[in-house]
């Protein structure tokens, strides 16, 4: 399986402002994924990330408020922009484990708080 | 799309105990069944998988079976031990680079 780290692991933030997440695996794999955790409920995708071309944002969730960088096949960035209350929840990354074999592996996470 | 729907929401066993759960999943394209187990503040780990040309997978402790005609796939865990208590989700998918739905999660509390 895949190595996947994500920083921040937690976060405290202010109302109105952005917070980046980096995540960074230790192989290179052709999709990373952002999923969103809201407390106590189940995983949702955010995002497809490619290397080399605009993420693709799943309905509910749309480039502005979820930017998403994706520079080489390692790394990939999720900012969470203009924070509300609302936004508070662990945000994950995800790799395929092989490819063509549809595992999917997940980051620890990172716990954004909004107050 | 596909709708995934998992139960129980919670469960408590005593140790040794088995423990079972359920998922249904609606879209008969769905081809790959992994489950995955979280830990308090961690991200969600991949225990078993089945893909539909199996109807049964078992490592250890952990099996897995699916029921392609009635859309249901189960989690068995037996032998519970303290170390078992998480939230279990389980997730359809139709392949490769496809989007996974996650069903809702069932938080398993194993009582010493």
């Amino acid at each position: 399986s895949a190595v996947i780290s994500q920083k921040p692991s937690r976060d405290i933030c202010q109302r109105g402002t952005s917070l980046t997440i980096q995540c960074q695996v230790d192989s290179q794999v052709t999709m990373m994924f952002w999923y969103r955790q809201q407390p106590g409920q189940s995983l949702t995708l955010i995002a497809t990330a490619n290397q080399g071309s605009e993420a693709t944002y799943e309905s509910g969730f749309v480039i502005d408020k979820f930017p998403i960088s994706r520079p080489n096949l390692t790394f990939s960035t999720l900012t969470v922009s203009n924070m509300s209350p609302e936004d508070s929840s662990i945000y994950l990354c995800s790799v395929e484990g092989r490819e063509n074999t549809g595992e999917l592996f997940f980051g620890e996470g990172s716990r954004l708080t909004v107050l | 799309g596909e709708n995934v729907e998992q139960h129980p929401s919670t469960l408590s066993v005593q140790e040794g105990d088995s423990a079972v759960i359920k998922c249904t999943y609606s879209d008969s394209a769905s081809n790959y069944f992994p489950w995955y187990k979280q830990e308090l503040g961690k991200g969600p780990q991949l225990i078993i998988d089945i893909r539909s040309n199996v109807g049964e997978k078992k490592d250890q402790r952990i099996a897995v079976t699916l029921n392609k005609t009635a859309k249901h796939f189960s989690l068995h865990i037996t032998e519970t031990q303290p170390e078992d208590s998480a939230v279990y989700f389980c997730a359809a998918s139709t392949g490769t680079g496809n989007q996974f739905y996650f069903g809702t999660g069932t938080s398993l509390t194993v009582i010493p």
